[in-house]
């Protein structure tokens, strides 16, 4: 079945310390992944998709097949990066996770 | 641009009514999508339209069903609502299906409360 983890609710840290905000998947094809944000009181968005192998806003992520996850990572934090990040598992339809809480702390 | 606008952006209904929610996509985009998202949980795919033919299916109830005009905006038709039928509901509009190099683009959704 296809499914997206994301272990977390919530993440808290300080500001200018590394992020990651974990992804795990299953599916038994060759997945295509990505990231959306959901900063307070704005739609989602999309922050990355791994075909494209980008870097937004200082977030990367990678996708290790091997794991079979999608992390999200950041080397040091903002507090304007404080929102809702979604993994979403896909092509023409997405399947989320349940979203991590990401809170940065002055 | 406005973007993917929704209709209403807040509802209020009573269990065993019928709702309607309307989606307008981007400008030159002929696929929309539409996702629910419950209070907690990551947005869970409905339906998928695509030049006005129905792509594809969620796991929801018949109660559940969509259509697309020829300007490509879409309704989302909810009937005999239920208590857990409440939550926010998210249009997304993309160029095509699978139209996965770019993402989908996602509307304010609509709030919709069963009482």
């Amino acid at each position: 079945a296809q499914r997206v983890t994301q272990p977390e609710k919530l993440l808290s840290v300080f500001k200018g310390a590394p992020v990651e905000l974990k992804c795990n998947y299953s599916y038994s094809g060759s997945p295509e992944l990505f990231w959306y944000v959901q900063y307070s009181r704005q739609r989602l968005q999309l922050l990355l998709r791994h075909i494209s192998r980008e870097s937004i806003k200082g977030f990367t992520a990678d996708l290790n097949k091997g794991e079979t996850s999608f992390h999200l990572k950041k080397p040091f934090a903002q507090e304007e990066d404080s929102a809702m990040y979604y993994c979403a598992l896909g092509t023409y339809k997405y399947i989320f996770g349940t979203g991590t809480r990401l809170k940065v702390l002055a | 641009d406005a973007g993917v606008t929704q209709s209403p952006t807040h509802l209020i209904k009573t269990r065993g009514q019928h709702v309607t929610l309307r989606c307008s996509p981007i400008s030159g985009h002929k696929s929309v999508s539409w996702y629910q998202q419950v209070l907690g949980q990551g947005p869970q795919f409905i339906f998928q339209y695509y030049e006005k033919e129905e792509r594809g299916r969620g796991n929801f109830p018949d109660r559940f069903s969509a259509r697309q005009f020829p300007n490509y905006s879409s309704e989302l038709n909810v009937n005999a609502l239920l208590l857990g039928d409440s939550a926010l509901y998210l249009c997304a509009s993309s160029q095509g299906p699978g139209q996965t190099f770019y993402g989908y683009t996602f509307g304010s959704g609509t709030r919709l409360t069963v009482v």
